[in-house]
C-alpha cells in the first residue's frame, strides 16, 4: 500500500462551486499533515497544515480522521485562479514527507 | 533573492553521462531535502540532510545517486551513468527543522536523459 493515496482526478468545477477530495495515508503513527498546491510547473507550496481539530483559511477547509486515516480538503466558491494540483502531504516517520499523487481541479468559467 | 535556488534549471545529457546537480537553500534552514517528480506524479523523496548529516535515503535510491552537504549549507545530488528513467524534475527543498512546519522548495532541475 502506498504511503499517501489520492484519485489524480482531473475534477472539473465550475467557478463559484464548492469541491471536495480525500487522500488517505497507511502510516497510523503520522502526526504531520498538510496540503501543498502546484501549479503547472511550479514548485509546490504549502496550502495549508491539517491539525486533529481541522483547520479553515478562507475558502479553503481541512479536516483529519485519525481513526480512518484520511485528510480531506474543500474548496468553496472556487474561483478561475483556484486551478492546480492539490498535493496531500504526510509525515512518514523521520521528519520524512511523504507526498500524494496530487489531485488536479480544473475551474471551468 | 533569499528562496532556495537550484541549478541548473535544465539539464540534458546523454545515457552514459554523469550529471551534478546543485541547491543552495535558505541561509538559516538546517534541513534540506531532495525530491524527484515526473509528470503525472507528486514528488518522491530521495534522501535528506539535518546539517551536513545524511539522516535517511529512500530504498528506491540506487547506488548510482549521491548527495552531500559538505558544511551544512549547500548540497550537491550526483546521478552517475545516467539511464533515461532518470529523466524526471530534482526539486530540492528546506525548512528550519521543527516540527509541522513547511517545507520551502526550489524551482527545480530539470533532467532530460536522451
Amino acid at each position: 500500500r502506498k504511503e499517501v493515496e489520492q484519485d489524480p482526478g482531473p475534477f472539473n468545477v465550475p467557478e463559484g462551486a464548492t469541491v471536495a477530495f480525500n487522500c488517505t495515508y497507511s502510516n497510523s503513527a503520522s502526526q504531520s499533515f498538510f496540503w501543498y498546491r502546484q501549479d503547472c510547473r511550479k514548485e509546490p507550496k504549502l496550502l495549508m497544515s491539517v491539525y486533529s481539530s481541522g483547520n479553515e483559511d478562507g475558502r479553503f477547509t481541512a479536516q483529519l480522521n485519525r481513526a480512518s486515516q484520511y485528510i480531506s480538503l474543500l474548496i468553496r466558491d472556487s474561483k478561475l485562479s483556484d486551478s492546480a494540483t492539490y498535493l496531500c502531504v504526510v509525515e512518514g516517520g523521520n521528519n520524512r514527507l511523504a507526498f500524494g499523487k496530487g489531485n488536479q481541479v480544473v475551474v471551468i468559467p | 533573492d533569499t528562496g532556495v535556488s537550484q541549478n541548473p534549471r535544465h539539464k540534458i545529457t546523454k545515457r552514459g553521462q554523469n550529471v551534478t546537480f546543485r541547491c543552495d537553500p535558505i541561509s538559516e534552514h538546517n534541513r534540506l531535502y531532495w525530491y524527484r517528480q515526473t509528470l503525472g506524479q507528486g514528488p518522491e523523496f530521495l534522501t535528506y540532510f539535518q546539517n551536513e548529516a545524511q539522516l535517511e535515503k529512500s530504498r528506491l535510491l540506487s547506488d548510482r545517486f549521491s548527495a552531500e552537504r559538505p558544511k551544512g549549507s549547500f548540497s550537491t545530488l550526483e546521478i552517475q551513468r545516467t539511464e533515461q528513467g532518470d529523466s524526471a524534475m530534482y526539486l530540492c527543498a528546506s525548512s528550519l527543522g521543527k516540527t509541522n512546519e513547511k517545507l520551502f522548495f526550489g524551482s527545480g532541475t530539470q533532467l532530460s536523459v536522451l
